[in-house]
């Protein structure tokens, strides 16, 4: 597709469980950024992927959360022994730089 | 203090008015500004640039002023379509992370 796709769009889990959601940017893009917002809150960074150069992990709010692209492309946000404050809709977004960037719709995800 | 500081408002305008909205930074660092739009429950959406000497496109006009760290978005003739929430974006260096988001402001355009 055209734009940036993200899996799955809902995902319900239970406490203590662990999740994966996926991230699939637009083509040629280098730049990768994973983002939660809380309801009625604003973006919250995570961790940012540029090329082949290490990622910015300093916003990943604990040891749970970790976060890898492969080949430079398709991207795989885990959150391990999920607990109810990581219930948030997770953004992926990818840019060419440090310009525009494209948001994909987000997954739900609510920890039960 | 937040990098990005915005008033959450809501701001409640008629349509056709004009409102204003500001944005601070606390990194004089920071080299590139945005403003997003985000619709209720869906992705945020870039809305314009900020450039130095200020850019208009259409009814938006967004300023930045280095001196005091701040950037504005101004819309003139509000349209019922533009009530959202506009988030501001700074940049700091080309180098790692680079975009701070605001929490946002919402905006009402009524009828």
């Amino acid at each position: 597709g055209a734009g940036v796709s993200q899996s799955p769009s809902n995902k319900v889990t239970e406490k203590g469980k662990d999740v994966e959601l996926r991230c699939d940017p637009i083509s040629g893009h280098t730049a990768l950024y994973w983002y939660r917002q809380s309801l009625g809150q604003g973006l919250e960074f995570l961790i940012y992927f540029q090329g082949n150069s290490a990622p910015d992990k300093s916003g990943l709010p604990s040891d749970r959360f970790s976060a890898e692209r492969t080949g430079g492309s398709v991207s795989t946000l885990t959150i391990q022994r999920t607990q109810q404050e990581d219930s948030a809709v997770y953004l992926c977004a990818s840019s060419l730089g440090l310009e525009k960037l494209f948001f994909g719709s987000g997954t739900q995800l609510s920890v039960l | 203090r937040k990098e990005v500081e915005q008033d959450p408002g809501p701001f409640n305008v008629p349509e056709g008015a004009t409102v204003a909205f500001n944005c601070t930074y606390s990194n004089s660092a920071s080299q590139s500004f945005f403003w997003y739009r985000q619709d209720c429950r869906k992705e945020p959406k870039l809305l314009m640039s900020v450039y130095s000497s200020g850019n208009e496109d259409g009814r938006f006009t967004a300023q930045l002023n280095r001196a005091s760290q701040y950037i504005s978005l101004l819309i003139r003739d509000s349209k019922l379509s533009d009530s959202a929430t506009y988030l501001c974006v700074v940049g700091r260096s080309n180098s790692g992370y680079a975009l701070n988001f605001g929490k946002g402001t919402s905006l009402l355009v009524t009828p």
